[in-house]
């Protein structure tokens, strides 16, 4: 199953609006990261958040983390349509744990002119 | 390189056929990746590799999936007897040394549809 889980599904917005998407995840992690993909190809790495961390930015991306609520939210503000993809949250396996990072099943953004 | 090179981009085979998919990471990178997604869906893990040897395999599918890396370098995933469920883009990454910190860096993946 997937550690991950993006919420919602699918959003569409305006240009210049904010969007918020959040990530539920159900064990303990070192870092959780988000990542973007264009067209179903390759991902792109955006932000990565430590487990220690509650808030981080990078540029317009602003990225939350309540690890009591095992959750995450990634938020994007002032949108353009160049901003259209779909966003994934990826998290490791924990202190001690080998497992590889395990992506959600994602959040399509769609940016309308 | 400059990045992750996957080939070929798209591949069309028949079912029952075998089929090669190759990635060759960036150069000095340890760790590399392979991941597979099927249409509309998330990332789903396939086998993760530190230099030549694979610590996990535990997300191939089945004993028809195989993969192998040679001199660190160049990775080839390998599907026997395709079947149309294995449809998907296939994704290979690669990191500096495979730690939880370090970002993925992904090529543009393989689209394989099995017919």
């Amino acid at each position: 199953s997937q550690q991950g889980e993006e919420d919602p599904q699918a959003l569409s917005i305006q240009e210049g609006e904010n969007a918020t998407m959040n990530c539920s995840y159900k064990t303990s992690i070192n870092n959780l990261q988000w990542y973007r993909q264009n067209s179903g190809r390759g991902l792109v790495h955006l932000i990565l958040i430590r487990s220690n961390e509650r808030e981080k930015h990078s540029g317009r991306l602003r990225v939350t983390l309540d690890t009591s609520k095992k959750s995450s939210s990634l938020l994007i503000t002032a949108s353009r349509a160049a901003d259209t993809a779909s966003y994934f949250c990826a998290t490791d396996g924990g202190p001690g744990s080998a497992r590889q990072l395990t992506f959600g099943s994602g959040t399509q953004l769609t940016v309308l002119p | 390189g400059a990045g992750v090179s996957q080939s070929p981009s798209n591949k069309v085979t028949e079912k029952g056929k075998d089929v090669e998919l190759r990635c060759d990471p960036i150069s000095g990178h340890t760790a590399l990746y392979w991941y597979r997604q099927s249409l509309g869906q998330g990332l789903e893990f396939l086998i993760y590799f530190q230099g030549n040897s694979a610590p996990d395999k535990s997300g191939l599918p089945s004993d028809r999936f195989s993969a192998e890396r040679t001199g660190g370098s160049v990775s080839t995933l390998t599907i026997q007897r395709t079947q149309q469920e294995d449809s998907a883009v296939y994704l290979c990454a690669s990191s500096f040394h495979g730690q939880p910190n370090e970002k993925l860096f992904f090529g543009s993946g393989t689209q394989l549809s099995v017919l």
